[in-house]
């Protein structure tokens, strides 16, 4: 298995530009999540979802889509880049629809660093 | 919005040295408390998910306690090696799909 597997790893936009951070699994996980790293802050969540043709926003959505046509995929759209959308994406997915199941950590893709300027 | 608080913020020990941190969560609408190792340049990878009042979880040299009453958990590391340096990161999940995130203790051990 490849686990967790995110495309770019890096990527620089320039303020307006958009693009689609790929994210894909083949555990057949349900959940699946999308985070941002930033510098002084602990991981934020973006968009996650709990199954083929459902998402739902988390703690820092604004900027940001997301769409699960299926059940290995879970791209993320940057509509218009920002600056303040410099930073690291992670995708993450765990095998239960929900992280509080006893058998549910999640498992991280490698990261997207996205620089926008 | 939970908010997960891990202490300290940093720590500094020395090869075979025995140690332990801290993640305060709030007590009110638990479900889960996961612990994650993160290696730099590399992802996070679970170390122990717990559930339940009073769980303790072991892994080689690492473990954990949960107590959801008083609302913290610990990670201790025994006998602290170079390959333990890394910044180790606790989460809550307050409700099923939304899993909040401290901001890690950042661990080097030197040798």
């Amino acid at each position: 298995n490849a686990g967790v597997t995110q495309t770019p790893k890096f990527q620089v936009l320039k303020t307006g530009q958009s693009m689609t951070l790929q994210c894909a699994q083949d555990m057949n996980h349900e959940y699946m999540s999308w985070y941002r790293q930033d510098p002084g802050m602990g991981l934020r969540l973006i968009h996650y979802s709990v199954g083929a043709g459902i998402t739902d926003q988390g703690e820092v959505p604004n900027g940001y889509n997301v769409s699960r046509s299926t059940t290995e995929d879970f791209p993320l759209r940057l509509l218009s880049a920002a600056p303040s959308q410099t930073s690291v994406y992670f995708c993450a997915s765990s095998y239960r629809a929900t992280p509080s199941s006893y058998n549910s950590p999640l498992h991280f893709g490698n990261g997207t660093r996205l620089t926008v300027t | 919005i939970l908010n997960v608080e891990q202490s300290p913020q940093s720590l500094h020990v020395q090869e075979g040295d025995s140690t332990n941190f801290t993640c305060s969560v709030p007590s009110s609408n638990f479900y889960a408390l996961h612990w994650y190792r993160w290696e730099t340049a590399k992802s996070p990878e679970a170390l122990f998910v717990m559930t339940l009042n009073g769980d303790e979880k072991k892994k080689g040299r690492i473990s954990a306690t949960l107590n959801t009453k008083e609302g913290y958990s610990y990670l201790y590391i025994k006998g602290s090696q170079p390959e333990d340096s890394a910044t180790y990161l606790c989460a809550q999940s307050g409700s099923n799909y939304k899993l909040t995130f401290g901001k890690g203790t950042l661990l080097t051990v030197n040798p």
